[in-house]
């Protein structure tokens, strides 16, 4: 079946480093992909999105791009901030998905000052 | 603009009892669903709704009822708590179910079961 598969975590950086947390799918067809971002206490929300392949999404200084060869989806963020600390999910909708998205376990990150 | 809300925030269920999780969005969003999440699992979707007065399952039903009377309130109401429903609750409204559409999410609503 489809399945989101992304990097264990938690992740522990200093302040200005490169982020990347890996996130590669199982689907048929072409699924959209999405990163979403769960600061502590709060709901998710949507940090960014690619709908089509070598689409590259983009929000709030990070990145990814939708990979179809390798079927990955990589955040990536030149240099993160203490307030980037949270936990990011990757998930993907099928088209005709009758509504369900497919989630991965989420990837805890941890930005030290 | 409140978006969608939750509430509780917090509940201590003994198990067997019943309760109530509740939902509301402002935003005339048409389709709404519940998720847990529990540790290591990601998300994973419980009911969803397409509209006022339709509502269907999703991965893990068991458990859990819900009705959509309007387009703004979706409860999710436990019949008889256990142990294993112990979960972080939460609930997402989108504007349709089409597959590039961002669903916006509630809080959450943290139930303990003992």
């Amino acid at each position: 079946g489809d399945s989101v598969t992304q990097m264990e975590g938690p992740v522990t950086l200093s302040e200005e480093a490169f982020l990347t947390i890996n996130c590669t799918y199982t689907a048929t067809g072409y699924p959209s992909l999405f990163w979403y971002v769960q600061y502590p206490g709060e709901g998710l929300q949507l940090l960014l999105k690619a709908t089509k392949a070598d689409d590259k999404g983009s929000n709030k200084g990070f990145e990814a791009t939708y990979r179809k060869e390798t079927t990955s989806f990589h955040l990536e963020k030149g240099s993160v901030q203490v307030s980037d600390s949270a936990v990011y999910f990757c998930a993907l909708r099928k088209k005709n998905s009758n509504y369900q998205l497919i989630w991965g376990a989420g990837t805890k990150l941890i930005i030290k000052p | 603009n409140a978006g969608v809300t939750q509430t509780p925030k917090f509940q201590v269920l003994k198990t067997g009892q019943s309760m109530t999780l509740q939902c509301a969005q402002d935003m005339n969003h048409e389709y709404m669903s519940w998720y847990r999440q529990d540790p290591g699992m990601g998300l994973r979707l419980i009911h969803y709704s397409v509209g006022a007065g339709i509502t269907d399952q999703g991965e893990v039903p068991n458990g859990y009822n819900v009705s959509r009377s309007t387009t703004e309130d979706f409860p999710l109401r436990l019949l008889s708590a256990a142990p294993s429903q112990t979960s972080v609750y939460f609930c997402a409204s989108s504007a349709s179910g089409g597959s590039t559409d961002t669903q916006y999410f509630g809080p959450g609503t943290r139930l303990t079961v003992l």
